[in-house]
């Protein structure tokens, strides 16, 4: 496709809880990233990969999330046991080389009840 | 560490210039990025300096100066849409595309 697409728009989760999100990026792009937004503050690096390899998982809190980006399929960004601290908007992005411009999706509202 | 700087918030009048300066701390620099969000929706790309000097895209125009770790946005001809938070990000060698942010700022255009 020609937009980065990201699935669900809102969720809400107890704490405890599991949530998935998912990323279609853009066609023929090798680079996917994942970025936390707070409260509209700055955008904080969570990892990247490079076509299904994980290039940079430097941001990710390793204990509760995991990504993957499989050939063929949406990437995802998964978060086990969710705490209202991970309340925050995750957008994805995809480029198509590490030197080009990012195309950022609408964004995963994900609320911690 | 890394860590960007820019002004929280910023205030023009419609028809008017306005420049957003972004200061950079970060290691293995390698060029500056700027983004616009309206609303918390998609950050949508602006401009990028990889070397010194201007770049000029319409009624956008972004500097860079590596040895002052300084770069900056200029908005020209601001009109109401305009209005937005911007960003700027930092790009590092080796760094497969990985944008540092900074804070934003929030710019608001006045009638």
């Amino acid at each position: 496709g020609e937009e980065v697409a990201q699935t669900p728009k809102h969720l809400v989760r107890g704490e405890g809880q599991k949530a998935k999100l998912y990323c279609a990026p853009i066609k023929g792009h090798s680079y996917v990233f994942w970025y936390q937004q707070v409260l509209k503050n700055e955008f904080k690096f969570l990892i990247s990969f490079q076509n299904e390899n994980v290039f940079d998982e430097t941001g990710m809190p390793k204990e509760r999330f995991s990504a993957k980006c499989l050939p063929n399929s949406p990437c995802s960004l998964e978060i086990q046991a969710t705490k209202l601290e991970d309340s925050a908007v995750y957008f994805c992005a995809s480029s198509q080389s590490s030197v080009a411009e990012a195309f950022f999706g609408q964004g995963t509202r994900l609320t911690v009840v | 560490g890394q860590s960007l700087e820019q002004p929280s918030e910023v205030t023009a009048v419609e028809g008017a210039i306005v420049q957003i300066n972004c200061t950079y701390q970060t290691s293995g620099f390698y060029g500056l990025s700027w983004y616009q969000q309206h609303d918390g929706g998609a950050p949508t790309f602006l401009s990028y300096n990889g070397l010194d000097g201007l770049e000029e895209t319409g009624r956008f125009s972004s500097f860079l100066s590596r040895s002052d770790s300084y770069g900056y946005l200029l908005l020209q001809e601001l009109q109401m849409k305009d209005s937005a938070s911007y960003f700027c990000a930092a790009s590092g060698y080796n760094q497969g595309g990985k944008l540092i942010f900074g804070q934003g700022t929030e710019l608001s255009v006045k009638p």
